[in-house]
């Protein structure tokens, strides 16, 4: 297996524009997470969803953050218009924990983001 | 809501010799797992062990083992005969109920040759 993909892995782009993140998770995975890391904040939770539902949205920062999944195989985290503070490593993971309930979390390389 | 603390925010190990990392964690559930990753320079997420909360047996993996005691609400990791490229940032994380993963704020390991 390829492991969970993500694209890009760098995005710079400048304040006001809108970003969208996007992720393969490992395929048969059920469940899928969305991370930030910060060196102000460290990794902390964004998102997360059960087989393509989201289940807890509370590590949103705002309304301009937004993540779909729209299928199995593919999520995207959109934030819009995007701010230099926005500026982080995004990180996409995938479990299956249905099966074999370990809660092992497998991590994309994540998408270096830069807000001018 | 879940906590971990990793007291150390950098250790340094001479190559060969062995090195423990220190974790302890906050939470009232009784069935969890707890995570050791390693953060290299490329940023990549790699899991190094996994610890069954239910598990007494301490979980070992090659040159890695953990002391885990539950009673305490401790997670050490330990690494040895340690090699260049053990070099990286390890996060301890605990997963319970919520699924979700609550991470430590890391320990940057370097090893000297």
């Amino acid at each position: 297996d390829a492991g969970v993909i993500q694209s890009p892995r760098h995005e710079v782009t400048e304040m006001g524009q809108e970003v969208t993140l996007r992720c393969k998770p490992i395929s048969g995975h059920d469940y899928l997470f969305w991370y930030r890391q910060t060196m102000m904040r460290g990794l902390e939770l964004l998102i997360y969803f059960n087989n393509n539902v989201p289940i807890d949205d509370s590590g949103m920062p705002e309304d301009r953050f937004s993540a779909k999944m729209p299928n199995a195989s593919f999520s995207t985290l959109k934030i819009q218009p995007s701010e230099p503070r926005d500026s982080a490593v995004y990180f996409c993971a995938s479990s299956l924990i249905a099966v074999l309930s370990t809660d092992t979390q497998y991590f994309g390389p994540g998408t270096r983001l830069t807000v001018l | 809501a879940q906590t971990v603390t990793q007291s150390q925010p950098e250790m340094s190990v001479q190559e060969a010799e062995t090195v423990t990392l220190s974790c302890t964690y906050d939470t009232s559930e009784s069935d969890y797992y707890l995570f050791w990753y390693k953060q290299p320079p490329s940023r990549q997420m790699i899991l190094v062990i996994r610890q069954e909360a239910y598990k007494q047996q301490n979980a070992t993996e090659n040159r890695f083992s953990v002391n885990f005691q539950k009673a305490a609400k401790s997670f050490s990791l330990k690494i040895s005969d340690s090699q260049l490229g053990d070099a990286a940032m390890y996060f301890c994380a605990f997963s319970g109920s919520a699924r979700q993963l609550t991470f430590g704020s890391g320990t940057q390991l370097t090893v000297l040759p």
